[in-house]
């Protein structure tokens, strides 16, 4: 049973690009969130997708946005990269009232120069 | 609002006890949770309290909730070099699925 994979694992961008994210939830998971871990920090919500639609949503500008497909992937964009956003992002997938069900992806590690 | 608090570092001997700290702020909570993560790696759930309980225990692993003074702690019996990583506590509250997460503990286990 695979758990959740994300991709790609490690990403370079220059400052002012745009990146997408990609994240495939557990099997039998609908709910997915994507955190944000910049180095030695605690990972940080970004946002939270389920019914393909943006449920909740962290403190992070709208250069940060998202989506989910009917097969529950999901994706996170990024636009208008700054240095700032060099770090490691999470994918969490859980069933809606997943209080306890999270399970996180191992993550794509972005550095943006 | 959420605030996790923990401390940073802890050192201990292999087969000797760790017990990490953890401090929150938002009495709402409902679940709280420990994560691990390993170098390179996502987090990985260790265990979970529901904010009604006092105490949990799964194998090596004990769970203390203080809800009067908004304190949680892990205590990892008989400590392995396996267990060399950072642990992380979180909080969710009702209704809201999203984790708070603290800056993370790291420890190192000294053969």
């Amino acid at each position: 049973d695979a758990g959740v994979t994300q991709s790609p694992t490690h990403l370079i961008k220059t400052r002012g690009q745009q990146v997408t994210l990609r994240c495939s939830p557990k099997s039998g998971h609908d709910t997915v969130s994507w955190y944000q871990q910049a180095l030695g920090q605690g990972p940080q919500f970004i946002f939270q997708y389920y019914e393909e639609e943006e449920r909740q949503r962290g403190n992070f500008p709208d250069r940060f946005s998202g989506h989910q497909f009917p097969n529950y992937s999901s994706e996170l964009n990024v636009n208008a990269l700054l240095l700032g956003d060099s770090a490691l992002y999470l994918c969490a997938s859980s069933v809606p009232r997943g209080d306890y069900g999270y399970t996180f992806g191992s993550g794509t590690r972005l550095t943006v120069v | 609002g959420e605030d996790v608090e923990q401390s940073l570092f802890l050192s201990v001997r292999e087969g000797d006890s760790s017990v990490i700290n953890c401090t929150y702020t938002d009495s709402s909570s409902t679940y709280l949770y420990w994560y691990k993560q390993e170098p390179g790696a996502g987090l990985q759930l260790l265990t979970y309290i529901f904010s009604n309980m006092d105490m949990k225990q799964d194998q090596r692993l004990t769970v203390l909730l203080n809800k009067k003074d908004k304190h949680l702690s892990l205590r990892i019996a008989d400590t392995q070099t396996g267990d060399s990583a950072i642990y992380f506590c979180a909080e969710s509250m009702e209704g809201n699925n999203r984790l708070a997460f603290g800056k993370g503990n790291q420890v190192v286990v000294i053969p």
